[in-house]
């Protein structure tokens, strides 16, 4: 099945500056990449998502890029603010699947 | 996302009891997930439901059981609790497996197991 891997584990940023979150996947045939956040405490929360038939999709300070070829998709936090503190999950589905492939998830803390 | 419920919303339970987390959601979505969350392994699934009295093991079904007589229902069943199953279980649905929007999570069940 499909393998996806996440990094760093742990990111501590200033706030306003940037934060990188890296996923990789391992089956070709995966099209659709959702980002989960989940605050202390809370459920996991959909913030953005991605079809591979796009390269990159902004949402306000978010966005998410994906290049097909290397197999690899990311988050970037512009503007980083301390409500953005929180786990980030990325995911992975091929477009037959039943179910989500989720990464280990990343620890973002934004230092005021 | 009051649409989809959870309970009990935390739970103690000893060794070798046997255990059932409820799961409702309010929106007839015909896709009902099962993960558990554990510090290092994020989200694995445990159990998916396509459809009623569907179901289909994910990536850690051993030890658990799961039933869909209806739609809205997707109970997980721990039929002889050990410790290695305490954890912070979720339940989601969705109307398509990746349909826009993703899943929908409930607010997590955290059981432990003495």
């Amino acid at each position: 099945g499909e393998n996806v891997e996440q990094h760093p584990s742990t990111l501590s940023v200033q706030e306003g500056d940037s934060a990188v979150i890296k996923c990789t996947y391992s089956d070709s045939a995966s099209n659709y990449f959702p980002w989960y956040k989940q605050e202390l405490g809370k459920r996991p929360q959909l913030i953005i998502d991605i079809r591979s038939n796009v390269g990159e999709k902004k949402d306000q300070r978010i966005a998410v890029t994906l290049n097909k070829t290397a197999k690899h998709f990311s988050l970037h936090i512009t503007e980083t603010q301390p409500e953005d503190s929180a786990v980030y999950f990325c995911a992975a589905s091929t477009a037959t699947g039943n179910q989500f492939y989720f990464g280990t998830g990343t620890s973002l803390t934004v230092i005021p | 996302d009051a649409g989809i419920t959870q309970s009990p919303r935390y739970k103690i339970t000893e060794t070798g009891r046997q255990v059932t987390l409820m799961c409702h959601q309010t929106w007839s979505h015909s896709y009902m997930f099962w993960y558990r969350q554990d510090l290092g392994h994020g989200l694995r699934l445990i159990y998916y439901s396509a459809a009623a009295d569907i179901t289909d093991k994910g990536e850690v079904p051993d030890g658990y059981v799961v039933s869909r007589s209806k739609t809205e229902n997707f109970p997980l069943t721990l039929e002889s609790a050990t410790r290695s199953q305490t954890s912070v279980y979720f339940c989601a649905s969705s109307e398509v497996p990746q349909g826009a929007g993703g899943y929908t999570f409930g607010s997590g069940t955290r059981l432990t197991v003495v």
